[in-house]
């Protein structure tokens, strides 16, 4: 039962132009919403994240929308950046559980 | 520097065998999980350590085992008894009672022989 699905294993995306990846999740009591990026054998580094309260939250080039009623959540990055090349997790947790629910993750790639 | 840290960062062993990987973390967190990764999947929840001396298991615990005797380490145990031990494993530790930000280490790369 996979409760948080990144449906697009991978994405390319053009250097200087606006990356989006996806999220779904299927569990309503979800109220907090976190992005990963994560390179080849390192740990995920924390990004963005949002509460159920909102949605929209930005920090610098990275925004992460919430649509409740759709269940939906992206990452938008703007501009994209060669750096930004990593696969990103979306996670998700009920406050009060102490547990975060992976997504799949989305492997990105930016082009030159 | 505060941080989490795992050794080693590349681990093989042969089959049969035990194995404990290990996590330390000088955050001053109250919680620590681990994780593993596969290919193509996202992270699974192996088992996680809310206090001292206490722990619970995760989506995927058979096979593995913890101990958590003092705040600042959390050692997994791979045992025999995993079918499929090879993986990337994660650490991570979450500051209680705060949000549900969770900071990884840099990992372990575990190859069965």
């Amino acid at each position: 039962d996979q409760q948080v699905k990144q449906n697009s294993p991978s994405l390319s995306v053009q250097e200087g132009r606006i990356s989006i990846l996806n999220c779904d999740y299927t569990n309503s009591m979800f109220d907090y919403f976190l992005w990963y990026k994560k390179y080849p054998a390192e740990g995920p580094t924390f990004l963005i994240s949002i509460s159920s309260i909102k949605d929209k939250n930005e920090d610098g080039r990275f925004t992460v929308f919430l649509n409740k009623s759709a269940k939906h959540l992206s990452l938008h990055i703007v501009p994209s950046q060669p750096g930004d090349s990593a696969v990103y997790f979306c996670a998700a947790s009920v406050q009060g559980a102490q547990k975060l629910v992976f997504g799949q993750g989305t492997r990105l790639t930016i082009n030159p | 520097d505060g941080g989490i840290t795992q050794s080693p960062k590349y681990l093989f062993r042969k089959e049969g065998q035990n194995v404990t990987l290990s996590c330390e973390q000088n955050l001053n967190h109250d919680a620590m999980y681990w994780y593993r990764q596969d290919p193509g999947q996202g992270l699974r929840l192996i088992y996680y350590s809310q206090i001292v001396n206490d722990f619970q298991k995760g989506d995927i615990a058979e096979g593995y085992s913890v101990s958590r005797e003092k705040k600042e380490s959390f050692p997994l145990t791979v045992t025999s008894a995993q079918k499929n031990p090879t993986a990337f494993y994660l650490c991570a530790s979450r500051d209680q009672p705060g949000a549900d930000t969770q900071y990884f280490g840099p990992g372990t790369r575990l190859t069965v022989l």
